[in-house]
């Protein structure tokens, strides 16, 4: 089975503008979760899709939202970007996302640089 | 205080030594989960338990729900062990993730 894939692998945007992020599962995953890691507050749960619906969401603004298409492809977009929103975004697919199906197979990541 | 907390930081071996890094958590789980972090940023799932212990070649893991403490070994460890460990626990409500910051391990050869 092909891997978690993630796209772009790298963006620079500037203050203020706004990015989407794209995150392709494993094929018969039906859970996206979405991270953010820094430095400063290392990996961070930024919210889970399953079936089309956000189940879970962790402390980040409303500026931050994402998406989950029929196909289990999700999109996660950042709106007003500021310096702080530069990171390392993770996506990671699990079958079901409860229990022992929550086994996180990681994507390669998006590299967010804001300047 | 965090939900996850993880020891030591950082981390230098030679190789050849058995190493440990420990967890623990503060919050009702439905299971622990040690991810690998290389240079770059790919993160691996090493190992998902909910009891007990696993075992993939020099790896092993353990946990012991009722002191809520996870321990990640590596037996005669090797320079290609050098990454990051990080351990992550999802939550028995919902399914959100608390993370440890993570252990810098170095193996020297």
């Amino acid at each position: 089975k092909a891997g978690v894939t993630q796209t772009p692998r790298y963006l620079i945007k500037t203050r203020g503008q706004q990015v989407t992020l794209s995150c392709s599962p494993i094929s018969g995953h039906r859970s996206v979760s979405w991270y953010q890691q820094t430095p400063g507050q290392g990996l961070q749960f930024l919210f889970e899709y399953f079936s089309e619906t956000q189940r879970n969401k962790g402390n980040f603004p409303g500026r931050f939202s994402g998406r989950q298409f029929s196909n289990s492809r999700s999109e996660m977009n950042v709106s007003t970007l500021e310096l702080g929103d530069s990171a390392l975004y993770l996506c990671a697919s699990s079958f079901s996302g409860t229990g022992l199906d929550n086994e996180q197979f990681f994507g390669p990541g998006t590299r967010l640089t804001v300047l | 205080k965090n939900e996850v907390e993880q020891s030591p930081q950082n981390l230098t071996a030679q190789e050849g030594e058995f190493i440990t890094i420990n967890c623990s958590y503060s919050v009702g789980i439905s299971a622990l989960h040690w991810l690998q972090q290389h240079p770059g940023g790919g993160i691996v799932s090493l190992f998902m338990l909910s009891s007990g212990k696993k075992k993939h070649g020099r790896l092993i893991a353990t946990i012991n729900i009722q002191e809520k403490h996870s321990s990640l070994h590596i037996t005669a460890s090797h320079p290609r062990d050098s990454a990051v460990y990080i351990c992550a626990v999802g939550r028995n409500t919902g399914n959100q993730f608390y993370f440890g910051t993570g252990t810098s391990l170095t193996v020297i050869p």
